[in-house]
């Protein structure tokens, strides 16, 4: 039962352009909502995170807004580099469950 | 580097066998949580234990267990293996101290069941 629907599957972008990424979750109860960043045979590493009570969070290029009343959330990508290239992985987490849900994932290029 | 160890980092066995995943946390984490990763199912959580106790599962299967020893290293074992167990297995650890719950993947086993 997916729990957290990620969008779009893949995306290709311009470098110096802006990348989105949008997740949209179901349950209420989630309290923290962290973005992984994969790259080809690596494990997943976490990006950035935040939680429900504060609605935009950046560090250096990369920016997670937050929507409660929507129950989405977003990871912007600005100045994209080919770098950035990977696959993003929004996630959720409850801290009763301690389960971290994750999206299916997008697979974004940054081309030259 | 995340600090998480894994082994093998590849696995090739057949059908029916057994194998056995294992992985070191972070110095100082606590828990230690296993993930599934396949194309069709996306990253999928099994199983966490903390401190030597199981905390939370996922959708991991009867033929699945793991366990985690005191020096907080943790293993998954895997058995009666069908072609479908294919998959990437990821580790990850996390402190757990407060609301610090940032979880720190290991590198993974390729698990190819032939």
């Amino acid at each position: 039962q997916q729990q957290v629907k990620q969008s779009p599957q893949s995306l290709i972008v311009q470098k110096g352009g802006i990348s989105i990424i949008n997740c949209a979750y179901e349950n209420t109860a989630f309290d923290y909502f962290p973005w992984y960043q994969q790259f080809p045979g690596k494990g997943p590493a976490l990006l950035i995170a935040i939680r429900p009570d504060v609605s935009e969070k950046k560090e250096g290029r990369f920016t997670i807004s937050f929507n409660k009343s929507a129950k989405q959330f977003s990871l912007h990508i600005m100045d994209s580099q080919p770098g950035d290239s990977a696959t993003y992985f929004c996630a959720a987490l409850s801290y009763n469950t301690d389960k971290l849900i994750f999206g299916t994932g997008t697979r974004l290029q940054v081309f030259p | 580097d995340s600090g998480v160890t894994q082994t093998p980092k590849h696995l090739i066995t057949a059908t029916g066998q057994r194998v056995t995943l294992r992985c070191s946390p972070r110095s100082g984490d606590l828990s230690v949580y296993w993930y599934q990763q396949s194309l069709d199912q996306g990253l999928q959580f099994l199983i966490q234990y903390y401190n030597g106790e199981e905390r939370a599962k996922g959708n991991i299967l009867e033929r699945f267990s793991a366990q985690q020893f005191p020096d907080l290293h943790s293993e998954l074992n895997l058995s009666s293996l069908e072609l479908g167990d294919s998959a990437l297995y990821f580790c990850a650890s996390s402190v757990e101290e407060g609301e610090a719950y940032e979880q720190y993947f290991g590198p993974g086993t390729r698990l190819t069941v032939t």
